[in-house]
């Protein structure tokens, strides 16, 4: 099993402002997902984070909105910059449980109100 | 049409009961399917994995899965209280390099005691 700290928990922001997600996973893992949990909603992936490439984003997201670091294999990093109320939601960080892609292990997840 | 479509619920279920949660995709080239639990306020843990087609157990879980019909279910037997939750069906398709989950938007269980 992997566990995955995420930071902030949880954090108010002002519109116009950039917040920065810090996920460490206790790991070596090759792959790092960001997620993200509009409230009522289901997960819709962000991006994928490979170690020593570029992120691989979703369509609907852009690097310049959330642009994401992979500086080694048991960390990343998720910006969400110029913040709106429509990016008031859960970030979560995930990574895979198994070979196949579609078994996760999630991080507790930062829940973000933009105000 | 959705990729993944699950009645929202609430599924309200008596102590004891079973309960059957449904799931429907639209890529018949899916390949690989899962149940996550989540429960409120905290973040989705896998329950079941399914790959092929028919019933697969574990515990008091039963995951079944229909290729043909596209539709996956998750049967919860003698549910407790403590199966309150949003259950998120979840699928894995794409090319081999490239693979990506697709969620649900899940279906709320409530267990009455």
């Amino acid at each position: 099993s992997a566990v995955i700290s995420q930071k902030p928990s949880r954090d108010i922001c002002q519109r116009g402002t950039s917040l920065t997600i810090q996920c460490q996973v206790d790991s070596q893992v090759t792959m790092m997902f960001w997620y993200r949990q509009q409230p009522g909603q289901s997960l819709t992936l962000i991006a994928t984070a490979n170690q020593g490439s570029e992120a691989t984003y979703e369509s609907g997201f852009v690097i310049d909105k959330f642009p994401i670091s992979r500086p080694n294999l048991t960390f990343s990093t998720l910006t969400v910059s110029n913040m709106s109320p429509e990016d008031s939601s859960i970030y979560l960080c995930s990574v895979r449980k198994g070979a196949d892609t579609g078994e996760l292990f999630f991080g507790e997840g930062s829940r973000l109100t933009v105000l | 049409q959705k990729e993944v479509e699950q009645n929202s619920g609430p599924l309200s279920v008596p102590e004891g009961a079973i309960a059957s949660l449904n799931c429907t995709y639209s890529d018949r080239g899916s390949q690989s399917f899962f149940w996550y639990r989540q429960y409120s306020g905290k973040s989705p843990e896998l329950i079941m994995s399914i790959y092929s087609n028919g019933d697969k157990e574990d515990g008091r879980f039963t995951a079944q899965l229909n290729k043909a019909s596209q539709y996956v279910s998750l049967l919860i037997r003698d549910s407790q209280p403590s199966d309150s939750a949003t259950y998120l069906c979840a699928v894995n398709r794409g090319p081999g390099g490239y693979q990506k989950v697709t969620f649900g938007t899940g279906t709320k269980l409530q267990v009455i005691p």
